[in-house]
C-alpha cells in the first residue's frame, strides 16, 4: 500500500500540551500534506511539504519530514479545545499523466479543556 | 468556508432512486475531485477532472456518473446504488490538476444514506 498511516490513530491531551502525530508512507513522494476535518465535514488543507524541504512552520503547526525513513510529523503546540478534530496525512505520488494523492486513516485529537 | 460548495448536504435514497450530488468552486480552479469517506476507511478518490476533462477514474462502478459542465461545476450522479455506498462524499478542487504540489479544497461533503 503507498497510503500515508498516521500514529496514533487517537490521541486525547489536555488543553495547554502538545500533540504530536505520526505519518509513514511507503513509496517516494512529491510531496506530503496535513488535512484537518471536523466531525462530518469537509477536510481543510493545513500544511503542504516539499520532498527537498525537511521543516515547515504555521502558526501553531510544525511539520517534519525525514525521507529517509519515510515520516512525518505534525506537531500542534499549546493545543486549545477548538483544535479537536481528525488529522489525516495525505501524499503525492502522482506522476507523468497520473495523479495520485492517497490518504491515511487520520488520528483522532481530542483537546480537553 | 473553503470556497467550496456541495448540495445536497444530507441525502437519503432508495437502491432504485436516481439522485445527483452538486459541487460548485468559486476559486477559479481548474481542477475538481470527488472522494468517498466510508467509517474507518482512508478517504477514497473516485474521480479527478482537470480543464473539463476526466483524467483519473479509480475503478468506481458504472452506478456513479460523474459530470463536469465546466471548471466550476462537478456533478455526481447515481442510480441504483447499494447500502455499502453510503457515505460521506467530498468534493474539492485545485489550481491544477495533474501538476504536483498542489493543495486541495475541500467543500462541507454531502452524507448519503442508502436505504
Amino acid at each position: 500500500s503507498q497510503q500515508g498511516e498516521e500514529d496514533p490513530q487517537a490521541l486525547s491531551i489536555q488543553e495547554g500540551e502538545n500533540a504530536t502525530m505520526n505519518c509513514s508512507y511507503k513509496t517516494s513522494i512529491n510531496n506530503l500534506q496535513w488535512y484537518r476535518q471536523n466531525s462530518g465535514r469537509g477536510l481543510v488543507h493545513l500544511i503542504l511539504i516539499r520532498s527537498n524541504e525537511r521543516e515547515k512552520h504555521s502558526g501553531r503547526l510544525r511539520v517534519t519530514l525525514d525521507t529517509s525513513k519515510k515520516s512525518s510529523s505534525l506537531l500542534i503546540t499549546a493545543s486549545r479545545a477548538a483544535d479537536t478534530a481528525s488529522y489525516f496525512c495525505a501524499t503525492d505520488h502522482s506522476g507523468a499523466g497520473s495523479y495520485q494523492l492517497t490518504f491515511g486513516k487520520g488520528t483522532k485529537l481530542s483537546v480537553i479543556p | 468556508e473553503t470556497g467550496v460548495t456541495q448540495t445536497p448536504r444530507h441525502l437519503v435514497m432508495g437502491m432504485t432512486n436516481k439522485k445527483s450530488l452538486k459541487c460548485e468552486q468559486h476559486l477559479g480552479h481548474n481542477a475538481m475531485y470527488w472522494y468517498k469517506q466510508s467509517a474507518k476507511k482512508p478517504l477514497e478518490l473516485m474521480f479527478v477532472y482537470s480543464l473539463e476533462e476526466r483524467v483519473e477514474n479509480n475503478s468506481v462502478p458504472s452506478r456513479f456518473s460523474p459530470e463536469c459542465p465546466n471548471s466550476s461545476h462537478l456533478f455526481l450522479h447515481l442510480h441504483t446504488l447499494q447500502p455499502e455506498d453510503s457515505a460521506l462524499y467530498l468534493c474539492a478542487s485545485s489550481q491544477e490538476g495533474l501538476a504536483i504540489n498542489n493543495e486541495q479544497f475541500f467543500g462541507p461533503g454531502t452524507r448519503l444514506t442508502v436505504l
